[in-house]
């Protein structure tokens, strides 16, 4: 079965300082991988997929199938950076399986 | 539409009684989601839909919950007989292809 693990509950940098999120699954096929933010009062939304190798609001993420890890970074935090943040799973059944997700607070 | 509409955003509802959720998808997205979070909890998946396939229900917690979805558009999700433990928010998405989630912003549903 799959699974989405998201070690940090919570996440704490100072603004300018470098952010990585970490993100391991578990899936036997081939997978695609997301990662979703959730600002402040506001709905859940893609941030960016390893299928297009994109940066998005300067994070990155790079799939790495050796250690099934997906980890999320970015090297200068912002303090609206500060979110709720979501690694998502997604296999040939057709849904996603998402981790309990990351708290990350952008301090200044 | 223009996003994922869901309603209503919030509702209080007895023990005991019936709900219904409603989610209107992006229009020609064939995928439809229900999903549930719960506080300081992740994501639990409820229902699946794609096209005119069946329905993947593995999700659903009970036989209390139901969702249909009617001419590959909207759907509802009713939950029957509601228990305190069902408060939480009720995300919806839908998507085309493999190209991510579009999320609704949610029904807040509390069980008093």
């Amino acid at each position: 079965a799959q699974r989405v693990t998201q070690p940090e509950k919570l996440l704490s940098v100072f603004k300018g300082a470098p952010v990585e999120l970490k993100c391991n699954y578990s899936y036997s096929g081939s997978p695609e991988l997301f990662w979703y933010v959730q600002y402040s009062r506001q709905r859940l939304q893609l941030l960016l997929r390893h299928i297009s190798r994109e940066s998005i609001k300067g994070f990155t993420a790079d799939l790495n199938k050796g250690e099934t890890s997906f980890h999320l970074k970015k090297p200068f935090a912002q303090e609206e950076d500060s979110a709720m943040y979501y690694c998502a799973l997604n296999t040939n059944a057709g849904k996603s399986t998402f981790g309990d997700g990351t708290t990350l607070t952008v301090k200044p | 539409g223009a996003g994922v509409s869901q309603s209503p955003s919030n509702k209080v509802t007895e023990k005991g009684k019936d709900v219904e959720l409603r989610c209107d998808p992006i229009s020609g997205h064939t995928a439809l989601y229900w999903y549930r979070q719960s506080l300081g909890q992740g994501l639990e998946f409820l229902i699946y839909f794609q096209g005119n396939s069946a329905p993947d229900k593995s999700g659903l917690p009970s036989d209390r919950f139901s969702a249909e979805r009617t001419g590959g558009s909207v759907s509802t999700l009713t939950i029957q007989r509601t228990q305190q433990e069902d408060s939480a928010v009720y995300l919806c998405a839908s998507s085309f292809r493999d190209a991510g989630y579009t999320f609704g912003s949610g029904t807040r549903l509390t069980v008093v």
